[in-house]
């Protein structure tokens, strides 16, 4: 399995304009993460998934983000408009419910988001 | 609600050296626990995990004992290497697949 993909890796873009951070999970995975990861707040969760409805968004920072997965295998998380603070490291990571290692989440390799 | 405390960082070591990252969590229930690596540049990744009290989850030299008297599961290895420095997390899971990290623990290891 070539593990779960994100796109892109790099993104720089200028403060106000809209930006989407893609995920394709490991395929059977029923579970999707979206965290974010500064040096001041450390790792935190923004959104999961099961079974491609969301179950806890309480991490969400504010309107300005949103998060959708419209089938098993695509996900994104929107920012509209963006701001400098949102700069940022942004995982995605997927897990499994079914037989084997329960709870153990796979990470992407997560994009740099850089806000100007 | 559920937490993680991770000892902190960084940690500088020489080679060599014997390593421990301490632990400590506060649950209800008895939650599985993990330690994660991140090396520089990637996303993280499961380096051990134990479901269970008094289980021993081992990786790659590492080891990590889950504690449910003294609410613990410290990291540790013998003899680190340059290659082991990255930032290791502390983790348990909430059930319904949901992980609590903690802040994450720097390591460096000199030649």
């Amino acid at each position: 399995d070539a593990g779960v993909i994100q796109s892109p890796r790099h993104e720089v873009t200028e403060m106000g304009q809209e930006v989407t951070l893609r995920c394709k999970p490991i395929s059977g995975h029923d579970y999707l993460f979206w965290y974010r990861q500064t040096m001041m707040r450390g790792l935190e969760l923004l959104i999961y998934f099961n079974n491609n409805v969301p179950i806890d968004d309480s991490g969400m920072p504010e309107d300005r983000f949103s998060a959708k997965m419209p089938n098993a295998s695509f996900s994104t998380l929107k920012i509209q408009p963006s701001e400098p603070r949102d700069s940022a490291v942004y995982f995605c990571a997927s897990s499994s419910s079914g037989t084997g290692w329960t709870d153990t989440q796979y990470f992407g390799p997560g994009t740099r988001l850089t806000v100007l | 609600g559920n937490s993680v405390t991770q000892m902190e960082g960084p940690v500088t070591l020489s080679e060599e050296a014997f390593l421990t990252i301490n632990c400590t969590y506060t649950a209800t229930g008895y939650p599985s626990l993990f330690w994660y690596v991140q090396y520089p540049g990637e996303g993280l990744q499961l380096l051990l995990k134990a479901t269970k009290a008094d289980d021993k989850g081992s990786n790659k030299g590492f080891e990590a004992t889950y504690r449910k008297e003294t609410t613990s599961f410290h990291l540790e290895k013998g003899s680190v290497q340059v290659s082991d420095s990255a930032v290791y997390f502390c983790a348990l899971s909430e059930g319904a697949q949901k992980l609590v990290f903690g802040q994450g623990t720097r390591l460096t290891i000199n030649p």
